[in-house]
């Protein structure tokens, strides 16, 4: 198995520009949750999904971040526009969500590191 | 309050050293409860899993829930350079539905290095 994979890797930008941070989740999973990770905050819940429908967006600091999961594949998480306070590293991460008899744990992909000049 | 608390230290430790992780947490419907691990520039990576109260060893590992105090540790036993990352503990419950979706509530997470 691939793992969770994420692109870019790493992303520069300047203040005001769109960014689009991309997330195919391991094949089977069916919830897939967005992370900021900054070293004042740690990581942070941004949004999650359950077969592809936003179950709780509570985490999204404000307007300027949206996510969608177009299919059971592919999401995005996009910031428009950008600011510096956005420079931080964002995961994703899958899990097969269970019923009452077993629990799985949470894959986290690689990352990307995100800076907005 | 957070709904998990964690000491972000930093901890260091010389090798060779036990090394005693915590968490607490606030939360009674939590059930699961994990460690993650996390080395510089990657993602965290699970280490060790348990369900409700009790102890669970894995090699020089050894997790521990005490549910009546809101309380989890992580024990690294004869702790190697190689052990250098910051730990998150993480733990879930079922909400009323049935489902938590998978959610996971982490602690800040505790760096840790391993000097030689």
């Amino acid at each position: 198995d691939a793992g969770v994979i994420q692109s870019p890797r790493h992303e520069v930008t300047e203040m005001g520009q769109e960014v689009t941070l991309r997330c195919k989740p391991i094949s089977g999973h069916n919830s897939l949750f967005w992370y900021r990770q900054t070293m004042m905050r740690g990581l942070e819940l941004l949004i999650y999904f359950n077969n592809n429908v936003p179950i709780d967006d509570s985490g999204m600091p404000e307007d300027r971040f949206s996510a969608k999961m177009p299919n059971a594949s592919f999401s995005t998480l996009k910031i428009q526009p950008s600011e510096p306070r956005d420079s931080a590293v964002y995961f994703c991460a899958s899990i097969r969500d269970g019923t009452r008899t077993y629990q799985e744990t949470q894959y986290f992909g690689p990352g990307t590191r995100l800076l907005v000049l | 309050q957070k709904e998990v608390e964690q000491d972000p230290g930093p901890l260091s430790v010389p090798e060779g050293a036990i090394v005693s992780l915590n968490c607490t947490y606030s939360n009674s419907a939590f059930q699961y409860f994990m460690w993650y691990r996390q080395y510089s520039r990657k993602g965290p990576e699970l280490l060790m899993y348990t369900y409700s109260s009790g102890n669970k060893e894995d090699g020089r590992f050894t997790a521990q829930v005490d549910k009546s105090s809101k309380y989890i540790s992580l024990f690294i036993r004869d702790s190697q350079p190689s052990d250098s990352a910051t730990y998150l503990c993480a733990m879930s419950g079922r909400s009323t539905g049935g489902t938590s979706y998978g959610k996971l509530t982490f602690g800040q997470g505790t760096i840790l290095t391993v000097h030689p």
